[in-house]
């Protein structure tokens, strides 16, 4: 069965850190992954990757994919007090599967 | 340009019951996405309709259906409901075939069973 795992579930730091999150993923017929951030309700989209080792960039926030590792990582640098949201990521297989998310908290 | 749109923003229904919710998707998006998202379960992918056409089904049962209309606007069914469909239930739109590409994300429709 498709999975997808979020670490840390959740994360307290300080306005100004550098925060990285993980997804690791085990998926057949492995499409792309897209990282999403999600306030109050809808999520947005953030990035989607489908090649190894080719960093997004997006102002403070970046993600790359390790397809050997099976596996992406989210940094976020100068953290700001608008950057607490779930993160989500979500893996494109057969079927789009979601992981549960990190929950992100930044304090002023 | 207009976003995706949910509605109703609120439901309440009690168990046996069936609901009906409905999606209108960004203007020339022919994708429309359904996901639940219950308290503490992240979110789970239920269908994708594309050109009127059924794509892919997330692991619910059959009681969970939808339809895509002409338009692209989209409706989703749920039949028989039961206490543990109380959940965010997400519509998302976007362009293109056989892609999850920067989905567009309407703001929910909150639906508690009860």
């Amino acid at each position: 069965e498709d999975k997808v795992v979020q670490s840390p579930l959740s994360l307290v730091v300080h306005e100004g850190d550098t925060v990285t999150l993980n997804c690791s993923y085990e998926v057949t017929n492995f499409r792309s992954l897209l990282w999403y951030k999600q306030e109050k309700k809808a999520p947005t989209f953030l990035f989607m990757l489908t090649s190894s080792g080719i960093e997004k960039k997006s102002g403070r926030l970046s993600s790359i994919l390790d397809k050997k590792e099976l596996s992406s990582i989210l940094n976020i640098t100068a953290t700001q007090t608008g950057d607490s949201a779930i993160y989500l990521c979500a893996v494109d297989g057969n079927k789009l599967v979601f992981g549960a998310g990190t929950i992100l908290r930044v304090k002023s | 340009e207009a976003g995706v749109t949910q509605s109703p923003t609120h439901l309440i229904k009690t168990r046996g019951q069936q609901v009906t919710l409905r999606c209108s998707p960004i203007s020339g998006h022919t994708s429309v996405y359904w996901y639940q998202q219950a308290l503490g379960l992240g979110l789970q992918f239920l269908l994708w309709y594309d050109e009127g056409e059924e794509r892919n089904r997330g692991n619910f049962p059959p009681r969970f259906s939808g339809r895509q209309f002409p338009n692209y606007s989209s409706e989703l069914n749920v039949n028989a409901l039961e206490l543990e469909d109380s959940a965010l239930y997400l519509c998302a739109s976007s362009f293109g075939h056989y892609t999850y590409n920067e989905q567009f994300f309407g703001p929910g429709t909150r639906l508690t069973v009860l």
